[in-house]
């Protein structure tokens, strides 16, 4: 069974810095892009960042370029989002997500999502 | 980027009724379209990719179609579980993007 599990996310103040963490388990992580959605309270979700399944090829949204760092670690099945210079319009449910093996872009597994709030 | 454009943003249905939520983007997508199904504090669930194809273990009163820039998913026969709030997502090209989401609610 396919299993996501998100965590490192919590309250940190504007300018402040989170990791999080995506816990990967029940498929061969190395074969696949991962990604990190986003959805703020009450709003709708928000494409983050990808990565292929060796690290090649990494794409940001606009939102966050510059600001974040996708990373993984095909020996330990984990996903990371490197998160700095935080903003409160950062503040939202962040889900890890697998990508097909073809074509890029489409979600097939979800986890459950860590909250980052971003408040002084 | 590419937009998504979806509508409505909510409706209200019956148990037995058939829906529809339409999806337009900004420019040719092919077929490069996907349908979510997202409930209260859960994750998105993937129903429905290529437009048309439905995801294995997704109910077939879940339908998908059109291609360029007009889509469509219709739930043909509305039950229970189906009140959600369901997303359209196009995976074209970078970056990609997400429709702002139809809540269907219980009449």
């Amino acid at each position: 069974e396919v299993q996501l599990v998100e965590s490192g996310g919590g309250l940190v103040k504007p300018g402040g810095s989170l990791r999080l963490s995506c816990a990967a388990s029940g498929f061969t992580f190395s074969s696949y892009s991962m990604n990190w959605v986003r959805q703020a309270p009450g709003k709708g979700l928000e494409w983050v960042s990808s990565i292929s399944s060796s690290s090649s090829y990494i794409y940001y949204a606009d939102s966050v370029k510059g600001r974040f760092t996708i990373s993984r670690d095909n020996a330990k099945n984990s996903l990371y989002l490197q998160m700095n210079s935080l903003r409160a319009e950062d503040t939202a449910v962040y889900y890890c997500a697998r990508g097909v093996v073809s074509p890029n872009g489409l979600f097939d597994y979800w986890g459950q999502g860590t909250l980052v709030t971003v408040s002084s | 980027a590419i937009r998504i454009t979806q509508s409505p943003s909510s409706l209200s249905a019956s148990t037995g009724d058939r829906v529809t939520i339409t999806c337009r983007a900004s420019q040719g997508i092919s077929s490069y379209l996907a349908w979510y199904q997202q409930k209260p504090g859960k994750a998105p669930k993937l129903l429905i990719y290529a437009a048309s194809t439905l995801q294995s273990g997704v109910p077939s009163r879940f339908s998908g179609s059109g291609s360029g820039t007009d889509f469509t998913l219709t739930i043909s026969c509305l039950q229970s579980e189906d009140f959600a709030t369901y997303y359209c997502q196009q995976y074209y090209s970078y970056p990609w993007t997400f429709g702002q989401g139809t809540k269907v609610e219980i009449k």
